[in-house]
């Protein structure tokens, strides 16, 4: 496989559930991202993870929380969400945090839905 | 002030059309700027990196204007492949900030 990898494609959970999303890059990069994408919004970025350290939070609430295990793995953990967390969950790598210069490469995303 | 800020269009262009966006941004200290593309419920994909002196990929040409704070994507002779939206990207010195442009649509028809 090459490139960025996301699963599940689509999650449909209740807001009592808990699930995770998973990312997994395969380009040898060292910097992993977590964006949001909400109807007619910018990307919003959530969590920047690099060299296995998470070295940015966006004021995200704690119902998202963050995992990279190594380098080429990254988790979201999703717990007791809410309809207004329904949306496109993008995970991006770039070579290092610096050469985010040079652009990302994205998963093709989760799509979820809280319900 | 929106810190990225595109026209959502959508712009409806005829196939073979000229078409430009422009998108501008509203801190001076930016360092690297970048035209995504992103199709109807995929990811962004990155479409061109946006240098000062300009550049061009096939049909595709970005420019810079620092002066006045944007950045444009002119698409020449349109295809039905174009239609997608496009992103604005801006990272700020030392790429620790990346904002994206909300989108501006393209339908390119037959």
């Amino acid at each position: 496989e090459t490139g960025v990898t996301q699963t599940p494609r689509h999650l449909v959970m209740g807001m009592t559930n808990k699930k995770s999303l998973k990312c997994e890059q395969h380009l040898g990069h060292n910097a992993m991202y977590w964006y949001k994408q909400s109807a007619k919004k910018p990307l919003e970025l959530m969590f920047v993870y690099s060299l296995e350290e998470r070295v940015e939070n966006n004021s995200v609430p704690s119902r998202f929380s963050p995992e990279c295990p190594n380098s080429s793995h990254l988790f979201l953990h999703l717990h007791t969400l809410q309809p207004e967390d329904s949306a496109l969950y993008l995970c991006a790598s770039s070579h290092d945090r610096l050469t985010a210069n040079y652009g990302y490469t994205f998963g093709s995303g989760t799509r979820l839905t809280v319900v | 002030r929106k810190e990225v800020e595109q026209d959502p269009g959508p712009f409806n262009v005829p196939e073979g059309a000229t078409v430009a966006f422009n998108c501008t941004y509203s801190n001076s200290a930016s360092q690297s700027f970048f035209w995504y593309r992103q199709d109807c419920r995929k990811e962004p994909k990155l479409l061109m990196s946006v240098y000062s002196s300009g550049n061009e990929d096939g049909r595709f040409t970005a420019q810079l204007n620092r002066a006045s704070q944007y950045i444009s994507l002119l698409i020449r002779d349109s295809k039905l492949s174009d239609s997608a939206t496009y992103l604005c990207v801006v990272t700020d010195t030392g790429g620790f900030k990346t904002i994206f442009g909300a989108g501006t649509r393209l339908f390119v028809k037959a």
